[in-house]
């Protein structure tokens, strides 16, 4: 009930397409869904978060998509560019207790030019 | 915004011997930090969570002894893995969160261990 399960593990867009990540949860306790971006080597950065209360959330060219009765959430990159290519976490988390994370699997992202 | 830095970023050890890897944050009072482990093409595993002068609350499966993560002040955490072993050569990333920012999470750069 704990995991968080992330499609596709790998995603090959061309530039100036969309791309779309979807995760999928069970713990209805979840309230809070951020989506970080990873660069090889590098820490991971936090590009946009949702909580439940709305069903979307645009930030620039990334919007979440948020389905509470399906229990998912989407990420969707529009107009990618090549300097998009990178890993993709969705994660959960509580708003009570550690606030800790359950990462999703990832998703590698290539946009070719 | 939130910084976390770590130090080192990366670290080349013999096997046998320990080695110490700090997380700072650096313009915000971490009243939570967090450590991660993160294999090639994998995901981050949490470890263990730290709050400020408490013990830490380790992951089920991993060692305490073996990852000591001490969190000694509102804007540093260590984790020493003592007794390192090639095996746990792994990418070593910690995160930090404060009472204003409720969940989110500010990751530091990460740390590359290599056990030969």
């Amino acid at each position: 009930q704990q995991q968080v399960k992330q499609s596709p593990q790998s995603l090959i867009v061309q530039k100036g397409g969309i791309s779309i990540i979807n995760c999928a949860y069970e713990n209805t306790a979840f309230d809070y869904f951020p989506w970080y971006q990873q660069f090889p080597g590098k820490g991971p950065a936090l590009l946009i978060a949702i909580r439940p209360d709305v069903s979307e959330k645009k930030e620039g060219r990334f919007t979440i998509s948020f389905n509470k009765s399906a229990k998912q959430f989407s990420l969707h990159i529009m107009d990618s560019q090549p300097g998009d290519s990178a890993t993709y976490f969705c994660a959960a988390s509580t708003s009570s207790g550690t606030y800790k994370y359950i990462f999703g699997t990832g998703t590698r992202l290539k946009v070719l030019a | 915004g939130a910084v976390v830095s770590q130090h080192p970023s990366w670290v080349i050890c013999k096997s046998g011997t320990s080695v110490k890897i700090e997380c700072r944050s650096l313009d915000f009072q971490a009243t939570t930090m967090f450590w991660y482990r993160q294999f090639p093409k994998q995901s981050l595993m949490l470890m263990a969570t730290s709050n400020e002068g408490s013990k830490a609350t380790y992951e089920q499966g991993v060692e305490k002894d073996k990852f000591l993560i001490n969190h000694a002040s509102l804007t540093l955490s260590t984790l020493t893995v003592t007794s390192a072993h090639p095996e746990d050569s792994s990418f070593y990333i910690c995160s930090a969160r404060d009472q204003l920012s409720y969940n989110e999470q500010f990751f530091g750069p990460g740390t590359r261990l290599t056990v030969l």
